[in-house]
């Protein structure tokens, strides 16, 4: 069983339908991170989450919004998105200024019609 | 000029054999390192860390030189099962970056 969940575990969406991807993590990580991936391509990271505060967003467009609600959970926002952003969308943790890696979810499966 | 970098493969490898797998990374002040293995359609899931005493854990040895600043990770008489991609990940502050992944099929 993996620590970290993402809901849902799919989605399909309309390019004008608003949607959102949950993540929660009771691991006590203070740092959490939205990545996205395509098919045979390693994990791109999209945004870093530090003590609940937005320390990295790399350049990604404002379609994709997230939202750390408090030190547990993690939402990616989502309006207007393209074809293109069909992807697997993943969500993990780690403990800042620490030894260790990520835990992964085990994301969420976006399909854009 | 990329972070990590790893031999993409594809390795097809008969069950028993030994593999290995190479990565490089740029910064020389990067502070850890990983193997993380991902199967078709699965999350990452964490194989191991890599120390730089190197470690071994089962028929998979990693191992660090911070010299030349790359990592490998060697599997020994592989499994059907070991078939996935590795991947590695080479942590900075609060940042990981990914290698591109090395796929490995181990055939029958």
């Amino acid at each position: 069983d993996t620590e970290v969940t993402q809901t849902p575990k799919h989605l399909v969406m309309g390019m004008t339908n608003k949607k959102s991807l949950k993540c929660e993590q009771h691991m006590g990580h203070r740092a959490m991170y939205w990545y996205k991936q395509k098919a045979k391509k390693p994990p791109e990271l999209m945004f870093v989450y530090s003590y609940e505060k937005l320390s990295i967003n790399e350049s990604v467009p404002s379609r994709f919004s997230p939202e750390c609600p408090n030190s547990s959970l993690l939402n990616l926002h989502l309006h207007a998105l393209q074809p293109e952003d069909s992807a697997l969308y993943l969500c993990a943790s780690s403990q800042p200024d620490r030894e260790g890696g990520y835990t992964f979810g085990s994301g969420t499966r976006l399909t854009v019609v | 000029r990329k972070e990590v970098e790893q031999d993409p493969g594809p390795f097809n490898v008969p069950e028993g054999a030994t593999v290995a797998f190479n990565c490089t990374y740029s910064n020389s002040a990067s502070q850890s390192f990983f193997w993380y293995r991902q199967d078709c359609r699965k999350e990452p899931k964490l194989l191991m860390s890599v120390y730089s005493s190197g470690n071994e854990d089962g028929r998979f040895t990693a191992q660090l030189n911070r010299a030349s600043q790359y990592i490998s990770l060697l599997i020994r008489d592989s499994k059907l099962s070991d078939s996935a991609t590795y991947l590695c990940v080479v942590k900075e502050g609060n940042q990981f970056y990914f290698g591109t992944g090395t796929s490995l099929t181990v055939i029958p």
